[in-house]
């Protein structure tokens, strides 16, 4: 069965960094594509960005261009996502997901709660 | 950047009675592999979401069978044959086809 599962809660201070951990466990062999999305409290899902495992290129949706940075470990499963440059308007749920043959995989969402 | 359009935002439905949502891209869904990946997503409250339906017409494991995919091009369809009280929550389609992926607004499955 394969398992998601992210870092725990952050609280930070307007103007500094997060970084969000993700462990896949299970089988997981050639997984095509990584994502980071988030969602605002009382919103819907918004892309921050991705890397497409073959190529390790990260690429962002361009209002993260320059805050976020997203790796990614295939020998260790795990990829992170920071990101920089914090304000009120980041607070939200960050979730990591993984496609593999079409499917997928959600890990469970770390709470990053922006405030001074 | 491709474009999700849900219809409708929100759905009371009666408890056994069937449901619709509708999802239109504002572009073709197909992979350069000619796979058109298209998924349906359940989030309830307070949870992360669930993936329901993907590569458009395919159950997850564990997915009753009361949910069901469809659609070609750029209309797809998410079906609910008979809802019942664990179904209320937010639907999303999703595409990742290609980066970046990109969500329909939601649709709000309620019970009248």
């Amino acid at each position: 069965q394969v398992r998601l599962v992210q870092s725990g809660a952050e609280v930070k201070k307007p103007g500094s960094s997060v970084s969000v951990s993700c462990k896949t466990s299970g089988a997981m062999f050639d997984t095509y594509s990584i994502s980071w999305v988030r969602q605002a409290p009382g919103h819907g899902l918004e892309w921050v960005g991705g890397i497409i495992t073959l190529s390790g290129t990260p690429k962002y949706a361009q209002k993260f261009q320059g805050r976020a940075t997203i790796t990614a470990d295939e020998s260790t499963y795990t990829t992170n996502m920071d990101l920089s440059g914090l304000t009120s308007e980041d607070t939200a749920v960050y979730y990591c997901a993984r496609q593999w043959a079409g499917i997928v995989y959600w890990g469970q969402g770390t709470l990053v709660t922006v405030t001074s | 950047d491709i474009v999700m359009t849900q219809t409708p935002l929100s759905s009371p439905v009666t408890l056994g009675q069937p449901a619709s949502i509708s999802c239109r891209s504002s572009q073709s869904l197909v992979h350069s592999d000619g796979n058109i990946y298209l998924s349906w997503l359940q989030q309830r409250p307070g949870q992360p979401p669930r993936l329901l339906i993907y590569k458009i017409s395919n159950r997850f494991a564990g997915v009753p069978d009361r949910f069901s995919g469809s659609g070609a091009g750029t209309d797809f369809t998410l079906k609910i044959s008979r809802v019942e009280a664990e179904d209320v929550g937010v639907y999303y389609c999703m595409q990742a086809t290609q980066f970046p992926w990109t969500f329909g607004q939601g649709t709000k499955v309620e019970i009248k």
